[in-house]
């Protein structure tokens, strides 16, 4: 099926440092989803967007919807620790199927 | 209200065997949609069911199949299991109107393991 390109593959950081990281598809999405999955567990939610051009926060994450609606990056400021884990990106739209990146790993260095 | 539960957590077959796996998703949500993880492979889609009826399909051979039940619950089937079945299960729930905002929720996942 269709796979959404997600860049960067892997990155480490130092703790403190700001992470960016994007997806972006060929094909136009009514939602996109952000996720982050530990270990041996299922992917977590973190930022549902809705509209072109969406700014959204959770806490030290910020994600954007692109206004092409081809397009979306997380934002993660002032990394610890506990960041550490694979963020996942999927776009959705009306036919109810997701579609999803590849994943990126996070390393953060103490 | 209570998340995606998805038993067992963890399983162990052998070459040859089937396995079914369950699936409850969140309280008022249809849609449940299965999908095999692999290191390599990433989260490759394998069906979704929406109000007892499969409504998309991933590529994935014959062997692999699933139901919904009336109260939304899912399960799925892998039969004559093979090596490379070996992979953790994810099953996610949503809303599922088409036309809807898209949100969808994972369960803990099945690591199966194939002996």
């Amino acid at each position: 099926g269709q796979q959404l390109n997600q860049s960067p593959q892997s990155m480490f950081i130092q703790e403190g440092e700001d992470v960016s990281m994007n997806c972006t598809s060929s094909s136009i999405f009514n939602t996109w989803l952000w996720y982050k999955q530990d270990p041996g567990e299922g992917p977590v939610l973190l930022i549902a967007l809705y509209k072109a051009g969406e700014l959204t926060s959770n806490g030290r994450l910020t994600a954007q919807f692109g206004i092409t609606r081809k397009d979306s990056f997380l934002n993660i400021s002032a990394s610890i620790p506990s960041d550490v884990g694979i963020y996942f990106c999927a776009g959705h739209h009306n036919f109810n199927k997701f579609y999803f990146g590849s994943g990126t790993k996070l390393n953060v260095k103490p | 209200k209570a998340g995606v539960t998805q038993t067992p957590r963890y399983l162990i077959k052998t070459r040859g065997q089937q396995v079914t796996l369950s699936c409850s998703p969140i309280s008022g949500h249809r849609s449940v949609s299965w999908y095999q993880q692999t290191p390599g492979q990433g989260l490759q889609f394998l069906f979704e069911y929406f109000s007892e009826t499969q409504r998309n399909k991933g590529n994935f051979p014959g062997r692999f199949s699933g139901r919904q039940f009336s109260n939304s619950r899912s399960e799925m089937n892998v039969s004559t299991l093979e090596l490379g079945d070996s992979a953790l299960y994810l099953c996610a729930s949503s809303l599922g109107e088409r036309g809807g905002q898209g949100e969808q929720f994972f369960g803990p996942g099945t690591r199966l393991t194939v002996l």
